[in-house]
């Protein structure tokens, strides 16, 4: 079964440094690939995905990640933090050739992101 | 904002009760998920609806069940309510349907219910 696995369950950063949040999946064949991010009582926004293509994708906010299939890995970064980036981020999958939209999303446990002033 | 919207916002039941959550999805949007979130998890697929009709289904029990209506509304349905109801559910709405399309799914902000 396929399963997503976000290592760090809470990263602190100061505002202003670089940000790498990690993320592993585990499945048959590369699927899509999304991150989220979700602020206390909202619900989750997507910041970008990966259907194919060019493998550094730029997503919003200033964000952007890169899938490396041979780590099995779609790592999310950001060059500077701001304060308003704390929140929680989901990397989540979903089988691919299920179709575009209506695909049904597995995701991590999340990374919650402390930023410091 | 997404143009998704959920109600009631929070709601608490007792054990054994049965409950009805909202979602209004986008004009156009054909298709909706819905997902659970525990405290502290990531959300869990339930299930999708295409054009009224259930498309695919997580690994839930029956007593969690769903209806879509043509005016872009749907409902999930929980029966027997059980302590480990308690969650936070989120439905996602998306234009397309069972053709692959890269349209995004919209999340709504999310119905906290609390079973006691």
């Amino acid at each position: 079964a396929q399963s997503v696995t976000q290592p760090d369950i809470h990263i602190t950063v100061s505002e202003g440094a670089s940000l790498e949040l990690r993320c592993n999946y585990s499945y048959g064949a590369t699927p899509y690939l999304f991150w989220y991010v979700q602020s206390p009582g909202q619900g989750l926004q997507l910041l970008l995905k990966y259907f194919s293509g060019d493998t550094l994708v730029q997503g919003i906010k200033g964000f952007e990640a890169e899938f490396k299939r041979s780590q099995s890995s779609f790592n999310l970064r950001k060059p500077s933090v701001h304060w308003s980036d704390a929140a929680e981020y989901f990397c989540a999958v979903a089988p691919r050739g299920s179709g575009g939209s209506n695909y049904k999303l597995t995701f991590g446990k999340g990374t919650l992101l402390t930023v410091n002033p | 904002e997404t143009g998704v919207t959920q109600s009631p916002t929070h709601l608490i039941k007792t054990r054994g009760q049965q409950v009805t959550l909202r979602c209004s999805s986008q004009s156009g949007h054909n298709t909706v998920s819905w997902y659970q979130q525990a405290l502290g998890q990531g959300p869990q697929f339930i299930f999708q609806y295409y054009r009224e009709e259930e498309n695919g289904r997580g690994n839930f029990p029956p007593r969690f069940s769903g209806l879509q209506f043509p005016n872009y509304s749907s409902e999930l349905n929980v029966n027997a309510l059980e302590l480990d109801d308690s969650a936070l559910y989120l439905c996602a709405s998306s234009l397309s349907g069972r053709l692959p399309s890269t349209d995004t799914q919209y999340f709504g902000p999310g119905t906290r219910l609390t079973v006691l």
